[in-house]
């Protein structure tokens, strides 16, 4: 059973960077799309952006060039740094899987999620 | 950018109550719609995949149903763990979008 761990600093000072990762256990890396999805507290959720292995990636374009998410194949981890945040960055971010078979039509959706982690934006 | 709009944002309910819940994109998106439930300090967890495939290990009574822009999920026999939110969302183009949520309540 694949499961998916988020970490890093729970706590960000404003203007700074925004750093997590997502260490996947029970399943390769190399065999999904992975994405990271953030919901603000007592909010609804935000797709932040996804990517490949393989260096295919695709972002939110409201993050304004803020988000890069990267993956190492080696750690079995994908990772997410969002720069420059302020307080409207203060949220829960999840990490996810993309269940999809990479074939015309054929369809993409979030099968298993880490159980996510707040991260709050304050000097 | 498409947009999500569920309806109602919520609603209480009885066990054992017939519930349906409907979301409409802001363009077609074909069956590439998917639905889940969050529940207090949770991740949110898929129902139903492709608008109308249930997610293995999810209890039938949930069920979704549309294409184009028409979505609904209906739960037939609410359970008491059923009082959550529920959220729609489209893959069909990016930014993938989400609705606003469905708060299901105990009446």
């Amino acid at each position: 059973q694949v499961q998916l761990q988020e970490s890093g600093p729970r706590l960000v000072k404003p203007s700074e960077t925004l750093a997590l990762t997502c260490t996947v256990s029970g399943d390769s890396i190399s065999d999904y799309y992975w994405s990271w999805i953030r919901q603000p507290p007592g909010e609804g959720l935000e797709w932040i952006g996804h990517m490949h292995y393989s260096g295919s990636s695709n972002y939110n374009h409201s993050l304004k060039n803020r988000v890069t998410i990267s993956v190492d194949t080696s750690k079995n981890q994908f990772s997410l740094k969002l720069s420059s945040v302020t307080a409207a960055d203060t949220a829960v971010y999840y990490c996810a899987r993309i269940y999809t078979r990479v074939c015309p039509g054929c369809p993409y959706y979030f099968d298993e999620w880490g159980q996510g982690a707040l991260v709050t934006v304050s000097s | 950018d498409i947009q999500m709009t569920q309806s109602p944002s919520s609603l209480s309910a009885s066990v054992g109550d017939r519930v349906t819940i409907s979301c409409r994109a802001s363009q077609s998106i074909s069956t590439y719609f998917s639905w889940f439930q969050q529940k207090p300090g949770k991740a949110p967890k898929l129902l139903i995949h492709s608008a109308s495939n249930l997610q293995s290990g999810v209890p039938s009574r949930f069920s979704g149903s549309g294409s184009g822009t028409d979505f609904a999920l209906t739960i037939s026999g609410l359970q008491p763990e059923d009082f959550a939110i529920y959220y729609c969302q489209q893959s069909y183009s990016t930014p993938w979008t989400f609705g606003q949520g469905t708060k299901v309540e105990i009446k």
